[in-house]
């Protein structure tokens, strides 16, 4: 089966410096890959995904990029702010459609004020 | 009607306790989902229904027993639970977009089993 591995599992920055979090992916047939923020107590909710016809996607201050040869996509958020602070999940979808979702283990995103 | 929504927020059972889990969409979902969420951990898949029918069942104990009376529907039925099956409940539904399908979530049932 599909294993999504997710670094870092920690991540501290300055408010309004840039984080990036980075997942691999094992399955080669994996063709969707969304991103959901988790605040503490909270429901996961999708921030920005990416199929694997596309290359990068931007919304804002958040962008995805996919590199399906080495089978790694990322996550970017520039200005990063207090509110950003968060546990992110990465996510793979091994079949076209896309309801066999395997998350990373996340990474916890913390932005000093 | 946006969202998916769960009752109850949270729930103490014992280990003998018969209790249910309930979801809730209006948004025209086709499929609907049951993930557990250990603390510091992603969700973990344990069922899929896909136009009221059970597509995936991720080799989950029978002591959980998912239903789909309908469309909007989801319950999760639990019975003679352990204590290591406290954990966040997560139901999310899914809509379809071209070839995939975007999932969205409920905010969860905190579920303590004593």
């Amino acid at each position: 089966g599909e294993n999504v591995e997710q670094h870092p599992s920690t991540l501290s920055v300055q408010e309004g410096d840039s984080a990036v979090i980075k997942c691999t992916y094992s399955d080669s047939a994996s063709n969707y890959f969304p991103w959901y923020k988790q605040e503490l107590g909270k429901r996961p909710q999708l921030i920005i995904d990416i199929r694997s016809n596309v290359g990068e996607k931007k919304d804002q201050r958040i962008a995805v990029t996919l590199n399906k040869t080495a089978k790694h996509f990322s996550l970017h958020i520039t200005e990063t702010q207090p509110e950003d602070s968060a546990v992110y999940f990465c996510a793979a979808s091994i079949n076209n459609a896309g309801n066999m979702l395997t998350f990373g283990g996340g990474t916890r995103l913390m932005v000093k004020p | 009607d946006t969202e998916v929504t769960q009752t109850p927020k949270h729930l103490v059972m014992g280990m003998t306790n018969k209790k249910s889990l309930k979801c809730e969409q209006h948004m025209g979902h086709r499929a609907m989902y049951w993930y557990k969420q250990k603390a510091k951990k992603p969700p973990e898949l344990m069922f899929v229904y896909s136009y009221e029918k059970l597509s995936i069942n991720e080799s989950v104990p029978s002591r959980f027993s998912p239903e789909c009376p309908n469309s909007s529907l989801l319950n999760l039925h639990l019975h003679a639970l352990q204590p290591e099956d406290s954990a966040l409940y997560l139901c999310a539904s899914s809509k379809r977009t071209g070839n995939q399908e975007t999932q969205y979530f409920g905010p969860g049932t905190r579920l303590l089993v004593l």
